[in-house]
């Protein structure tokens, strides 16, 4: 079975700087997507960030980029110049690519990110 | 596009008592999922529905549990006979499709006394 281990539960950062959430991954699959999921406060989880385990390019999404070492089975997110709306719960998932496993998403227990000014 | 809706948002109820969930999700989505929260952790699976059938379903839902989509455009979420553990955020889900991204509803916060 897949897993998804975030090791830092609280991670801070001062505005405009740049900080890295981890997450590594455990998998027998080749073919599968990574997710860095948003949940702030009381409020919906939104997609930041989404990468496809057959592509060797990093994701990025404005401020936000990953760093995929598929060898390692790890997937990190950096969010630069950080901001006061940037505070949240953050989720690393995996989902399988193959139709036959399921397309539910498996989380991690999730990194607390609070940003101070 | 309104996004995914959930009613209610806050739920508390008695141990014993059924309470049922409701999700509305993006139009013309044609997956449906439910996950469940707890205090401190990640979503779990709980279920999902491809149109009205419903797909696949964790062992994490108990036979006190039970999910619908009888048209394929909302879907219910019942639980029978609440119990203190059943206290969580259940959240829902919708995708157009098995491989397209997830986009996830505010969530229905139960308690159980």
């Amino acid at each position: 079975a897949q897993t998804v281990t975030q090791s830092q539960p609280e991670m801070s950062v001062q505005e405009a700087e740049t900080v890295t959430l981890s997450c590594t991954y455990d998998t027998s699959e080749s073919d599968y997507y990574l997710f860095w999921y948003k949940q702030p406060p009381s409020r919906q989880m939104i997609l930041v960030i989404r990468q496809e385990a057959y592509k060797q390019q990093n994701a990025t999404e404005n401020r936000f980029s990953v760093n995929f070492q598929k060898a390692a089975k790890s997937f990190s997110l950096k969010i630069s110049d950080s901001q006061l709306g940037d505070a949240a719960m953050y989720f690393c998932a995996y989902r399988s690519a193959q139709e036959q496993a399921g397309t539910a998403l498996i989380f991690g227990k999730g990194t607390t990110l609070s940003v101070s000014s | 596009d309104t996004g995914v809706s959930q009613d209610p948002r806050h739920k508390i109820t008695k141990r014993g008592q059924n309470v049922t969930f409701r999700c509305d999700p993006i139009s013309e989505h044609n997956r449906l999922y439910w996950y469940r929260q707890t205090l401190g952790q990640g979503p779990e699976f709980l279920t999902y529905f491809q149109n009205e059938a419903q797909l696949e379903k964790s062992r994490l839902l108990s036979d006190r549990f039970s999910a619908e989509r009888p048209k394929g455009s909302f879907s219910t979420l019942e639980i029978q006979r609440t119990e203190q553990g059943d206290s969580a955020m259940y959240l829902c889900a919708s995708s157009p499709g098995p491989q397209e991204t997830q986009y996830f509803g505010p969530g229905t916060r139960l308690l159980v006394l």
